[in-house]
């Protein structure tokens, strides 16, 4: 069963920001929160990853509540190409192995 | 460098036959998974690869089977298909699993059509 907790479908537009939540309200101390991407008719697409602190690289930022049980990726500035589903996974004690993945959030950009 | 390279990449097979999968992980990376994903089901764990052991496995039947060799490399097999086996079936690679922090990157996928 998939740990998280993702809306089904998020619309933005085009190069504005793009806030897309998950709920981990059951996550534990040592579990790594993963977030990728799958494209159509692509393999999916490993975006960013956290444990506790915010963390930034050169696709997204990832903001993680204090308590853990929610976290947010941010796309800065949507472009069409980011049109995918999006899928917010736990990792337990940090390895990325026998993952569940969700439904995953459908990002739909509008021009 | 090289990503994670799967082939076939597309494959058309009877009910009843068998299937032979593979996947070349990237350089240096030396745990394979994995994954069927059908738009019934989603993306479902199948087994997971490392140093040629299998470590984890997903709960699909014993139809369902893979190795890894010393290189790494990983096929998987699917023998005496069935329409619901129709999917893409993605393998995915990392450095080490039991590291903290540890990313997988996947692969295109092979997408197996069972008629």
């Amino acid at each position: 069963d998939a740990k998280t907790t993702q809306p089904n479908s998020m619309e933005s537009n085009e190069e504005e920001p793009v806030h897309l939540p998950c709920n981990h309200s059951t996550i534990s101390g040592t579990d790594y929160i993963h977030w990728y991407r799958q494209l159509p008719s692509q393999g999916p697409e490993y975006v960013i990853h956290g444990l506790t602190s915010n963390v930034n690289n050169r696709m997204a930022s990832l903001a993680i509540a204090e308590d853990r049980k929610s976290s947010t990726l941010i796309l800065h500035r949507a472009t069409l190409r980011d049109a995918a589903v999006y899928y917010c996974i736990l990792s337990p004690g940090g390895g990325a192995d026998g993952l569940t993945f969700g439904k995953g959030t459908h990002l739909i950009i509008q021009p | 460098k090289a990503g994670v390279t799967q082939t076939p990449r597309y494959l058309i097979k009877t009910r009843g036959q068998q299937v032979t999968l593979s996947c070349s992980p990237i350089s240096g990376h030396r745990s394979v998974s994995w994954y069927q994903q059908t738009p019934g089901q989603g993306l479902q764990f199948l087994f997971e690869y490392f140093s040629e052991t299998q470590r984890n496995k997903g709960n699909f039947p014993g139809r369902f089977s893979g190795r890894q060799f010393s290189n790494s490399r990983s096929e998987m097999n699917v023998s005496t298909l069935e329409l619901g086996d129709s999917a893409l079936y993605l393998c995915a690679s990392s450095l080490d699993p039991g590291s903290a922090g540890n990313t997988i990157y996947f692969g295109e996928g092979s997408w197996l059509t069972v008629v």
